[in-house]
């Protein structure tokens, strides 16, 4: 079935540095979608991406989807202590409306 | 406007015991979902509804788990008997299919512990 992956795991950067979360699907997709979920919450939408080679940006995160629509990324610039949380992707089953599989996520870490 | 409204937020319940999940959507949302995230873990489709009809239940442990939507509005979500690895947090969610890309607004979740 499809799967989508996601690296790195983990991540720890000191504050101020870059950051970048990479997202791969097994199949092509109709869309990706990106959440925010901070500790002990629940997972909050952030964007959506459908064209291939869609580049969206909100403040500091760009958001990519690949030609392909198989992988997408997103970058964050001059990371701050309240982008700490796990970052995840979900994409949308181009054969099947409505459903998304999720990445299991990017943890990030930032020290002030 | 009120978002995805889910009790109870913690349960705590020996092995074998049986358990029960109440979701209450956006109003407005034609489509429910239940979701499963372990520790660590992506949040992972147990069942999703289009208005009273459950178009993917494929990841639904049907032996012990069972889920309705009465009048395709709040649903609840059972487990019986519990076993101690369904500890996780089970997380509703709501979107308007149709809408902007499908877009999935999650409740708080409700944290479940079998001991």
């Amino acid at each position: 079935g499809q799967q989508v992956m996601q690296i790195p795991q983990y991540q720890h950067v000191q504050e101020g540095e870059d950051f970048t979360t990479y997202c791969n699907s097994s199949t092509t997709l109709s869309n990706i979608q990106w959440y925010k979920q901070r500790p002990g919450g629940h997972p909050v939408f952030l964007i959506q991406l459908v064209k291939s080679g869609e580049v969206k940006k909100q403040k500091r995160l760009t958001f990519q989807f690949g030609e392909a629509k198989k992988n997408s990324s997103l970058h964050i610039t001059a990371t701050q202590t309240t982008d700490v949380g796990t970052y995840f992707c979900a994409g949308g089953s181009a054969s099947n409306t409505g459903k998304l599989i999720f990445g299991q996520g990017t943890t990030l870490q930032v020290k002030p | 406007e009120a978002g995805v409204v889910q009790s109870p937020r913690y349960k705590i319940i020996e092995k074998k015991q049986p358990v029960a999940f109440w979701c209450n959507p956006i109003s407005g949302h034609n489509t429910l979902y239940w979701y499963r995230q372990n520790l660590g873990q992506g949040p992972e489709l147990l069942i999703r509804y289009e208005n009273e009809e459950a178009v993917d239940d494929s990841q639904l442990p049907k032996d012990r788990f069972s889920a309705e939507r009465l009048k395709g509005v709040d649903s609840t979500l059972k487990i019986q008997p519990a076993e101690l690895g369904d500890s996780a947090v089970y997380l509703c969610a709501s979107s308007f299919l149709g809408g902007p890309g499908n877009t999935i607004y999650f409740g708080e979740g409700s944290w479940l512990t079998v001991v």
